[in-house]
């Protein structure tokens, strides 16, 4: 079965800081791996997806990931934080295609 | 080109009422999923359809709910009877056959039940 595990259910950081989410995941086959971002009160908008290319990956908004199966993990970074960047962050996985599982997300804060 | 539309955006009801949202789908997408977020449960899938045929419905809670999508540009979610714990977002998103495509998802609907 597959499954998400976000570490961290909040994260804090300051204007300008590196922006770092983790996840992990766990499936049998290789997956498909996405990550969405929340803004209060709005849907998913997808930040990137790695879909087994490249395994670093480049999203909007200046985010990145990379995909590391050795480890199992597939974090979120992002080098300079913004105030617009505050939101719920959620990693998810499919096989091939299919529905998403989510993690349970991670609300990023940033401080002036 | 429009998003994936749902209404109502907030519905507010009371124990017992029977509850319908609505989503349309983009355009040329084959495959639509409904999802419900909680607190308690986060983000999870409760039915999906290709090509207007439920492919996976193991997360619909129980059969006070069910989902239909009669044509390509059309799904409903029924709640009856509606219960408190089912107070919710729920949203719809939809996808392109091609698995490795990026399913987009509505603003979802509020609901409240009383």
């Amino acid at each position: 079965a597959q499954s998400v595990t976000q570490l961290g259910s909040h994260v804090s950081v300051s204007e300008g800081a590196l922006v770092l989410l983790r996840c992990n995941y766990s499936s049998s086959v290789p997956p498909y791996l996405f990550w969405y971002v929340q803004y209060p009160n709005q849907g998913l908008q997808l930040l990137l997806k790695y879909t087994s290319a490249a395994t670093l990956v480049k999203g909007i908004n200046g985010f990145e990931a990379e995909f590391k199966k050795s480890e199992t993990s597939f974090h979120l970074t992002k080098p300079s934080a913004h105030m617009s960047d505050a939101a719920e962050y959620f990693c998810a996985v499919s096989l091939a295609g299919t529905a998403l599982i989510f993690g349970k997300g991670t609300t990023l804060s940033v401080s002036s | 080109d429009a998003g994936v539309i749902q209404s109502p955006r907030h519905e507010v009801t009371e124990m017992g009422q029977e509850v319908t949202l609505r989503c349309k789908p983009i355009s040329g997408h084959n495959s639509l999923f409904w999802y419900r977020q909680t607190m308690m449960r986060g983000l999870e899938l409760l039915i999906y359809f290709n090509n207007n045929v439920p492919i996976d419905d193991s997360g619909m809670p129980e059969d006070r709910f069910s989902a239909k999508m009669p044509n390509a540009s059309f799904s409903t979610l029924k709640i009856q009877p509606s219960e408190p714990r089912d107070s919710a977002v729920y949203f719809c998103a939809s996808k392109k056959g091609v698995s490795t495509d990026t399913q987009y998802f509505g603003p979802g609907t509020r609901l409240t039940v009383l």
